[in-house]
């Protein structure tokens, strides 16, 4: 079974340049994630979707972000104008419910976002 | 408040030792969920175990144990004959509620672990 796929993996962008992440969740899984990491730190929420509803936006800046889930399948993070203080690792995650004993969340690589 | 405190920056240990990497929590919530979660240098964060706060034993999973000191609101991960692969950040998470129902997880700043030949 395919994990959660991320693209890109590497983005290095001008400021006040758009930039997009683009997340496959895994088959079958209702609810995805949109966390992001600063260095250093845990990850954050973002977004929360159950399938193409976003149920939890309370934590994106809505200013310059935007996220999408056409069809309750893949999604997408948007990013415009970027800020210096937007580089950090996005990560995607989905996860089916019931979970089972913790095992429902999963990960994907992330994106690590460099603004220059 | 920080919901999920790991107060170790960095730990170092022995290959074939064991080490203990704190977590302490914080909700008055009577059900939750707390997860560690590795994450190597690549990026992606990999589920080790999870301890929900109604489970009357320790979590085991392998080489790795969950210490669940409920009165403390502690959870401590031990990893048990460290390996060199060890080697990362290890965060800790809780399961809390979030808006519209649903939940999200809550994470710890993480600690890099080190394991030493």
């Amino acid at each position: 079974e395919a994990g959660v796929v991320q693209s890109p993996r590497y983005k290095i962008i001008e400021k006040k340049q758009p930039v997009a992440f683009w997340c496959n969740p895994i088959s079958g899984h209702n609810t995805l994630y949109w966390y992001r990491q600063n260095l250093g730190q845990g990850p954050e929420l973002l977004i929360r979707y159950e399938n193409e509803e976003a149920v939890d936006d309370s934590q994106l800046p809505k200013d310059r972000f935007s996220a999408e889930r056409l069809k309750g399948v893949d999604s997408t993070l948007k990013i415009q104008p970027a800020e210096l203080g937007d580089s950090a690792v996005y990560l995607c995650a989905s996860s089916l419910e019931p979970q089972i004993r913790g095992y429902g969340y999963t990960f994907g690589s992330g994106t690590r976002l460099t603004v220059v | 408040a920080q919901k999920i405190t790991q107060t170790q920056p960095g730990m170092f240990v022995q290959e074939k030792e064991a080490v203990t990497l704190d977590c302490t929590y914080d909700t008055s919530d009577p059900s939750y969920g707390l997860f560690w979660y590795k994450q190597p240098s690549s990026g992606e964060m990999i589920f080790l175990i999870y301890q929900g706060s109604y489970d009357q034993q320790n979590a085991t999973e392998g080489r790795y144990s969950l210490n669940f000191q409920k009165a403390r609101k502690s959870a401590n991960l031990v990893i048990s004959a460290s390996q060199l692969g060890d080697s990362a950040m290890y965060f800790c998470a809780m399961r809390e509620a979030s808006k519209g129902g649903s939940e999200k997880l809550v994470f710890g700043k993480g600690t890099k672990l080190t394991v030493n030949p």
